[in-house]
């Protein structure tokens, strides 16, 4: 079954207004969870690193404030997209992998399909 | 992460064995070949990963070249849920506090046909 869990799975929302999308660890903490985004038929893109207890890591050219990232437990991250506008619709995928082994595999959500009308 | 290549698209037929190449001549001894792929509409998932020797698990099998500059993902036997975009991506082993993300390319997308 699912390790990390996406919710929505999929947002309309109209321009101007901000979503919220949640991703979970089902059965480990995670430290850090990473967010991509995926326009269609193109690959994922990693848009931050998210640190539970601290600040997340952006990646180039994705602006921090438009896109407020919280990791407040350790099995809860969440992606904001604020003031959202049509070219932010995209198909948003966070990940997790379990402590303590390195290189054990990324765990991903099924994804959250966001479209800003 | 350093760079990978991956034929754009594959076909191959239902229970036929489907080879992926992946190119990756700029490797380091300390990358290891991760293969994920994804279904469509879905997010990744996991298929399998080596360092030098070849791997195998329920899901493929893994031929890793000699010099380690190229590598093959082998589906034994092809089904129709095997289509997907299959990714092969070099994963750093790196010490506690480093970065483990992924960075995807643009993978290969198989067709299956019945």
């Amino acid at each position: 079954g699912a390790v990390v869990s996406q919710h929505p799975s999929w947002v309309i929302c109209k321009s101007g207004t901000s979503v919220k999308i949640e991703c979970r660890s089902l059965d480990f903490q995670a430290t850090t969870m990473f967010w991509y985004r995926q326009f269609p038929k193109q690959s994922l893109m990693l848009m931050a690193t998210s640190n539970e207890g601290s600040k997340a890591t952006y990646e180039q050219g994705v602006e921090k404030d438009k896109f407020l990232i919280n990791h407040a437990s350790l099995t809860l991250s969440t992606l904001t997209v604020t003031s959202a506008h049509p070219e932010d619709s995209s198909f948003y995928i966070c990940s997790a992998r379990r402590p303590g082994v390195s290189l054990s595999p990324l765990h991903f959500g099924n994804g959250t399909r966001l479209t800003v009308t | 992460d350093a760079k990978t290549t991956q034929p754009n698209s594959m076909e191959s037929n239902e229970e036929e064995p489907v080879h992926l190449p992946c190119n990756h001549s700029t490797i380091s001894g300390t990358d290891y070949i991760h293969w994920y792929r994804q279904l469509p509409s879905q997010g990744p998932e996991y298929v399998i990963h080596g360092l030098t020797s070849n791997v195998n698990n329920r899901m493929a099998s893994l031929a890793i070249a000699e010099d380690r500059k190229s590598s093959t993902l082998i589906l034994h036997r092809a089904t129709l849920r095997d289509a997907a975009v299959y990714y092969c991506i070099l994963r750093e082993l790196v010490t506690q506090g480093g970065s483990e993300k992924l960075v995807f390319g643009k993978g290969t997308k198989l067709t299956v046909n019945p």
